[in-house]
């Protein structure tokens, strides 16, 4: 069974550029979540899909960011425009169940320059 | 003061030691506790879960939890050279069959090394 799949593993862009991340969770996995780390800090939770629908958006830093779901399978991460404070690794990870045995991609790694 | 804290290591214990990581959690109101282990640039691994207080074994693994200290560790075994890699403590408001949070609060991570 594949795995969470995530695209680009790697992205350089300027400053005020967009970038558009890609994740394909578990086949079946309907929860699909987005975390960010960025550098020195911690995993940080961003948001929280149930199917298409947005259950909690709560860690989203700010309206340059939006992810979308559409049809309730992958789902894709904007950051528009990119500033370089959003450097980092963006996780993609899904699960059966809300909040249990959460599975990760290898993450995309993003700098901005 | 860190929602999820963890032990700051680095953490270095000889092959076929007992290594012990610890993590403490500032939410009253977390159910469920992860370990993750990841390894560097690859994706964190789901290692360990505990809902209920007390110990919880796994091969070489053993996950403890103590809700009135806020206070949950991993101990591994005959710790081994491949263990090394970084440890991510994670927590959760949901709990085992209520109601269920997708949400997880991480630590920073304990770095394991393990020497031969």
């Amino acid at each position: 069974e594949a795995g969470v799949t995530q695209f680009p593993s790697h992205s350089v862009i300027e400053k005020g550029q967009t970038v558009t991340l890609r994740c394909d969770p578990i086949s079946g996995h309907d929860n699909l979540y987005w975390y960010r780390r960025v550098m020195g800090k911690e995993i940080k939770f961003l948001l929280h899909f149930v199917k298409e629908s947005k259950q909690d958006e709560s860690g989203m830093p700010n309206n340059r960011f939006l992810a979308e779901r559409t049809g309730g399978t992958y789902s894709t991460l904007k950051v528009q425009p990119a500033e370089l404070e959003d450097s980092g690794v963006y996780f993609c990870a899904s699960s059966q169940v809300p909040g249990n045995t959460i599975y990760f991609g290898e993450g995309s790694w993003l700098t901005v320059v | 003061q860190k929602e999820v804290e963890q032990n700051s290591g680095p953490l270095s214990v000889p092959e076929g030691a007992i290594a012990s990581l610890n993590c403490t959690y500032s939410d009253r109101g977390s159910q469920s506790f992860f370990w993750y282990r990841q390894y560097s640039g690859k994706s964190p691994e789901l290692i360990m879960f505990i809902y209920s207080n007390g110990d919880k074994e796994d091969g070489r693994f053993t996950a403890q939890l103590n809700k009135a200290s806020q206070y949950v560790s991993l101990l591994i075994r005959d710790s081994q050279p491949s263990d090394s890699a970084t440890y991510l403590c994670a927590v959760n408001r949901g709990s085992a069959g209520g109601t269920s949070y997708g949400k997880l609060t991480f630590g920073q991570g304990t770095i394991l090394t393990v020497h031969p």
